[in-house]
């Protein structure tokens, strides 16, 4: 079955240390993207990739990175220097041209800051 | 600044009855609008995209645009308490190659048996 895959679930994480949340699709969409969302703020952008190689901030990116070296994977780091990561994190995906901008998204990863 | 608004709720109806999910959203030219359906802890999925002034029917879920005013509705027929989630609206401001999306905050529907 085609979707996105994203793990781990859940994660716990010290205050000061970088974590790395995994997002793999087999829908071959090009464009992927990476949503917070915190109870009564909704979705928040943090970054997206169109293309392979490429990739645009979001409207909250600070205190994350991001990679896209494969079309297939966009993994989110969340460094030390987000000052409250604790959130709910959403990876989406979509195809180009016809059903652009239909996202799909994955389970979720819910960090949490100890 | 572009925004998507709905009212939060919770929006509470019977079982049986007809709910009506509202979104307003700022920019005129937005071409692209979007319902997504989210039960409690779990991500957002699909249930309607609506491109054209007028009604899109879908099984029990109809969604209504008007572009002059502004709004895009969800009517839901027949509601189900399997129907009880958030649904969040998603606006896209303008065409071409921007992909960001705007999130309305969502409303809160319980479908009580």
């Amino acid at each position: 079955d085609g979707g996105i895959t994203q793990s781990p679930k859940y994660l716990f994480r010290k205050e000061g240390q970088n974590v790395t949340l995994s997002c793999e699709q087999n829908l071959n969409h090009d464009a992927m993207y990476w949503y917070r969302q915190d109870p009564g703020q909704g979705l928040r952008l943090i970054y997206y990739s169109q293309i392979v190689n490429d990739f645009q901030k979001g409207d909250i990116a600070e205190g994350y990175s991001v990679s896209r070296e494969k079309k297939e994977s966009f993994p989110l780091t969340v460094t030390s220097a987000q000052k409250n990561p604790t959130a709910f994190y959403l990876c989406a995906s979509s195809p180009h041209g016809a059903g652009a901008n239909v996202l799909t998204f994955g389970a979720g990863s819910r960090l949490t800051v100890l | 600044q572009k925004e998507v608004e709905q009212n939060s709720g919770p929006l509470s109806v019977p079982e049986g009855a007809i709910a009506s999910l509202n979104c307003t959203y700022s920019d005129r030219g937005s071409q692209s609008f979007f319902w997504y359906r989210q039960y409690s802890g779990k991500s957002p999925e699909l249930i309607m995209s609506i491109y054209s002034n007028g009604d899109k029917e879908d099984g029990r879920f109809t969604a209504q645009l008007n572009k002059a005013s502004q709004y895009v509705s969800l009517l839901i027929r027949d509601s189900q308490p399997s129907d009880s989630a958030t649904y969040l609206c998603a606006v896209l401001p303008n065409a071409g190659n921007n992909r960001k999306l705007i999130w309305g905050l969502g409303t809160s529907l319980a479908v009580n048996p």
